[in-house]
C-alpha cells in the first residue's frame, strides 16, 4: 500500500512559466510534509515544507499548498529556470512518532526547457 | 559545515566480500538514517539511529549491519550480499528526530551524495 504517491513520473515546462507538481497521500495520520529535489549522482535536498495546520508556505520561488480535505500537496515553482531540472520528491510524515521516519513518492522528474 | 559526507562514492563487491560504508555529519545531529535507493524508485528507509541507539529497523536482511560509533558516525557494514542489493546507498541525518510541532526545521534531513553500490 503505497501511502505517499506522485501520479505523474515526468513533467515538461517551459523557462519561467509555472511548474507545479502533486503529490497525494491516503495516511490521515501524517501532519508534516517535505519536498525534496535530486540531482542525478546527488543524495536529495531538502527544498520547502509545511505543517498540517497551514494551508500555503512559500519560500521565494517555491510554494507549497496543503489540502488537507483532499489529502493533496502541490509544489509550484515560479518562475521556473533550467536549474529546477531535477526528480523531485514527495515525502511526508507523522510528527513526533517513528522516530524521524518519512514516508516517499516515487518521484517527478522536472524539465525546464530553455 | 552543513555537509553530509559518504565513503566510498563508489563500490564493487562480491558476494563473498565483507565491506563497509561510512557516513559523517558535523552539524550536532543527534537522528541518522540509512536508506537505499533502486534506480527510479524513492528512497527506502533501512534504519534510524536516535541519539546513536537503533530506532528502527524496517525489517532489513542481517547481511546489512548498521553501526553508529558516536554522534557524528554511521556505519553500514555489508557481508554476503546479494546482487539484487546492488543500489545507491543515502545517509542523512537531521537535528532530532522526533521534534515538536514548533521546530519543524529540526525533522529536515540532510542527505549525503550516496555510495553506488554493486554486487556482483
Amino acid at each position: 500500500d503505497q501511502q505517499v504517491k506522485q501520479n505523474s513520473p515526468s513533467l515538461s515546462v517551459q523557462e519561467g512559466r509555472i511548474s507545479i507538481l502533486n503529490c497525494d497521500y491516503t495516511n490521515s495520520m501524517f501532519d508534516y510534509f517535505l519536498w525534496y529535489k535530486k540531482y542525478p549522482a546527488e543524495g536529495p535536498t531538502f527544498l520547502i515544507s509545511i505543517s498540517s495546520i497551514k494551508d500555503k508556505n512559500e519560500d521565494g520561488r517555491f510554494t507549497v499548498f496543503l489540502n488537507k480535505s483532499a489529502k493533496h500537496l502541490s509544489l509550484h515553482i515560479v518562475p521556473s529556470q533550467p536549474g529546477d531540472s531535477a526528480v523531485y520528491f514527495c515525502a511526508a510524515r507523522i510528527l513526533n512518532t517513528n522516530a524521524g521516519k518519512s514516508t516517499f513518492g516515487d518521484g517527478t522528474t522536472l524539465t525546464v526547457k530553455p | 559545515d552543513t555537509e553530509v559526507t559518504q565513503t566510498p562514492k563508489h563500490l564493487v563487491m562480491g558476494m563473498t566480500n565483507k565491506k563497509s560504508l561510512k557516513c559523517e555529519q558535523h552539524m550536532g545531529h543527534r537522528a541518522m538514517y540509512w536508506y537505499k535507493q533502486k534506480a527510479k524508485k524513492p528512497p527506502e528507509l533501512m534504519f534510524v539511529y536516535s541519539y546513536e541507539k537503533l530506532s528502527i529497523n524496517e525489517s532489513v536482511p542481517s547481511r546489512f549491519s548498521p553501526e553508529c560509533p558516536n554522534s557524528s558516525l554511521l556505519n553500514l557494514h555489508l557481508h554476503a550480499l546479494q546482487p539484487e542489493d546492488s543500489a545507491l546507498y543515502l545517509c542523512a541525518s537531521s537535528q532530532d528526530p522526533v521534534a515538536p510541532l514548533g521546530s519543524l526545521s529540526y525533522n529536515e534531513q540532510f542527505f549525503g551524495p550516496g555510495t553506488r553500490l554493486t554486487v556482483l
